[in-house]
């Protein structure tokens, strides 16, 4: 079974640019989250689907940051414009069932703002 | 108290050694809990879950105690390939599927 897929696997930028993150999900997972973990710290949700629909993003910036998985299986995440604070690993991870089986993680974009 | 809340760390431990972990959570609805493994610059792994009292797989035990709200992971007979974070995870109450990462504890296990 092919795990979750995440591109680029890095990125660097100058502060107030623009930059995109994309996920595939395990054939099947209804369920994706889009994690920000900075250095020594747990993963933080950003945002959590359903299908193709926002379950939660009470911890996304929005306004800057934006997320859509239009056909209920890839996603992509946006940061416009992106300040220096928002350098970290995103993490893309997936499941068919989060309370009972967890979830799955994809390598991880790390984005450095310069 | 917090919504999940690990031991700091970091752990340096001897190999052969016993080391165990605690993570308090706060809300009482929830059912599963998972421990999960992160090596350094890669990505968080389902290490083991956590339904009823406790779970063991070979060296590693996790524990739930409901009543006091907190879970725990034990790892016997430490090897240095056991160094890595290990991060708890609490599920959210309800069917929303939200799941939430404590910060983390670092252990070290050295020759």
């Amino acid at each position: 079974e092919a795990g979750v897929a995440q591109s680029p696997r890095y990125k660097i930028i100058e502060k107030r640019q623009s930059v995109a993150f994309w996920c595939n999900p395990i054939s099947g997972h209804a369920t994706l989250y889009w994690y920000q973990q900075i250095l020594g710290q747990g993963p933080k949700l950003l945002i959590q689907f359903q299908n193709n629909g926002v379950v939660d993003d009470s911890q996304l910036p929005k306004d800057r940051f934006s997320a859509e998985r239009l056909k209920g299986v890839d996603s992509t995440l946006k940061i416009q414009p992106a300040k220096l604070e928002d350098s970290a690993v995103y993490l893309c991870a997936s499941s068919s069932d989060p309370h009972q089986r967890g979830q799955y993680f994809g390598p991880g974009t790390r984005l450095l703002v310069l | 108290r917090k919504e999940v809340e690990q031991d700091p760390g970091p752990f340096n431990v001897p190999e052969g050694a016993t080391v165990a972990f605690n993570c308090t959570y706060s809300n009482s609805a929830s059912q599963s809990f998972f421990w999960y493994r992160q090596d350094c610059r890669k990505e968080p792994k389902l290490l083991m879950s956590v339904y009823s009292s406790g779970n063991e797989d070979g060296r590693f035990t996790a524990q739930l105690n409901r009543a006091s709200q907190y879970i725990s992971l034990l790892i016997r007979d430490s090897k240095l390939s056991d160094s890595a974070t290990y991060l708890c995870v609490v599920p959210g109450g309800g069917s929303n599927y939200k799941l939430t990462f404590g910060k983390g504890t670092l252990l070290t296990v050295n020759p």
